[in-house]
């Protein structure tokens, strides 16, 4: 199946600081992909869409300034947590979408981020 | 999209069949379903999707009734790493919108 690989796996940073996470579809080109966040003992929540040259879609409630996304190639999508502070830690997963010719088309989910604001 | 009612949580014996079952009374006829699976800690995974047709892959099998209000998810001999909450979605165009899903818990 087609691979989405997440980096960094983890990360620390201190209040105030900010955080880019990188997404990425290895096998496959995603013109769509999505940015999700899950907190503990929670489902994953839909962030923003990112389509691959144009401008992200944020969800409601969802900080565009905050949450930075860059989509800028079929293979990549970054999302930079700006000034994050703790309420900001959480489990931040990516996915790609891949489009197949029988008319439906499937998500493929990274490892996840594990963030952790001090 | 079309809302999903799972069982929250179900038990299975390592080794045998897990059948998952999944509610959509409301699917549309452009609406496919999906499933998925997270193992803790660790990104959802894709495992099969069907629009009315039975569908069967290396993983599991996806049994869709003929009038496509429910569906079934077999893992046809589960292990101790098929332990995981299990997603039902169903979607047309839309994004994948994460109910709470059912927790499969595969004891020896």
């Amino acid at each position: 199946g087609a691979v989405v690989s997440q980096h960094p796996s983890w990360v620390i940073c201190k209040s105030g600081t900010s955080v880019k996470i990188e997404c990425r579809s290895l096998d496959f080109q995603a013109t769509t992909m999505f940015w999700y966040r899950q907190f503990p003992k929670q489902s994953l929540m839909l962030m923003a869409t990112s389509n691959e040259g144009s401008k992200a879609t944020y969800e409601q409630g969802v900080e565009k300034d905050k949450f930075l996304i860059n989509h800028a190639s079929l293979t990549l999508s970054t999302l930079t947590v700006t000034s994050a502070h703790p309420e900001d830690s959480s489990f931040y997963i990516c996915s790609a979408r891949d489009r197949v010719s029988s008319g439906a088309d499937t998500q493929y989910f990274g490892p996840g981020t594990r963030l952790t604001v001090l | 999209d079309a809302k999903t009612t799972q069982p929250p949580s179900m038990d299975c014996a390592e080794g045998r069949a897990a059948n998952l079952p999944c509610n959509h009374s409301t699917i549309s006829g452009n609406e496919y379903v999906y499933w998925y699976r997270q193992i803790h800690s660790q990104g959802p995974q894709y495992i099969i999707h069907g629009l009315k047709n039975n569908e069967t892959n290396e993983m599991a099998s996806l049994i869709i009734t003929e009038d496509r209000k429910s569906s079934t998810l077999i893992l046809p001999h589960a292990t101790l790493r098929d332990t995981a909450v299990y997603y039902c979605i169903v979607r047309g165009y839309s994004t994948l919108t994460f109910g709470k899903g059912t927790m499969l818990l595969v004891s020896p």
